[in-house]
């Protein structure tokens, strides 16, 4: 079974731009989440999404926004782009949303520049 | 709010060496707790995953504990290899899918 796979791996952009990236879960899985990397904070939670809604968010800007498509693909987009913003975004997919008594399994990741 | 600490922050250790990673946690209601791996510049890869009723799980050489009383758990990492270089990541989940992770311990095992 082919594992959670993003795209594109590596994106270079400048401040005032804006950014799509893309997720695809495993097959099956409906729940994708997406995370941002970076060296000051870690690890921080962005949204989750299931079935096409928005079920938790984490506390980033309204420039940070996402959706999730029918065959349970999601994008986020980062519009205005800061220096800030550069990081390692990343994205994982489980079969269900909710209290979860499985693992999330994590994509590569996009590795986002912003100069 | 949760908030999750990683002691220490880096570790070098010879190859074979038994070693514990720690990670402590403020809020108890936590639903699972998952340990990860990182490799530099890559995604993460899930090690064990020990619910919230259980105490521990292993997997191979490696062992993770749970003490929701303490608010503590440890990763044992038996016979440690150079392969085992990585960062390594603690995380908790208490609503949803919503992980909450630690800064994470990077491990360097030397030949």
């Amino acid at each position: 079974k082919a594992g959670v796979t993003q795209t594109p791996r590596y994106l270079i952009k400048t401040r005032g731009q804006q950014v799509t990236l893309s997720c695809s879960p495993i097959s099956g899985h409906r729940s994708v989440s997406w995370y941002q990397q970076t060296p000051g904070q870690g690890l921080q939670f962005l949204f989750e999404y299931f079935s096409e809604t928005q079920r938790n968010k984490g506390n980033f800007p309204g420039r940070f926004s996402g959706r999730q498509f029918s065959n349970s693909r999601s994008e986020m987009n980062v519009s205005t782009l800061e220096l800030g913003d550069s990081a390692l975004y990343l994205c994982a997919s489980s079969s269900k949303p909710g209290l979860t008594l499985e693992t999330q399994y994590f994509g590569p990741g996009t590795r986002l520049l912003v100069l | 709010k949760q908030e999750v600490t990683q002691i220490p922050a880096a570790l070098s250790v010879p190859e074979g060496e038994n070693l514990v990673l720690n990670c402590s946690f403020t809020d108890s209601a936590i639903y699972n707790l998952q340990w990860f791996r990182q490799d530099p510049g890559k995604g993460l890869t899930s090690l064990l995953l020990i619910q919230s009723s259980q105490r521990e799980q292993t997997s191979g050489r490696l062992n993770a504990s749970l003490d929701k009383s303490s608010g503590r758990s440890t990763l044992y990492i038996a016979a440690s290899q150079p392969g085992d270089s990585a960062t390594y990541l603690c995380a908790f989940s208490n609503a949803g899918n919503m992980l909450t992770f630690g800064g994470g311990t990077r491990l360097m095992v030397k030949p």
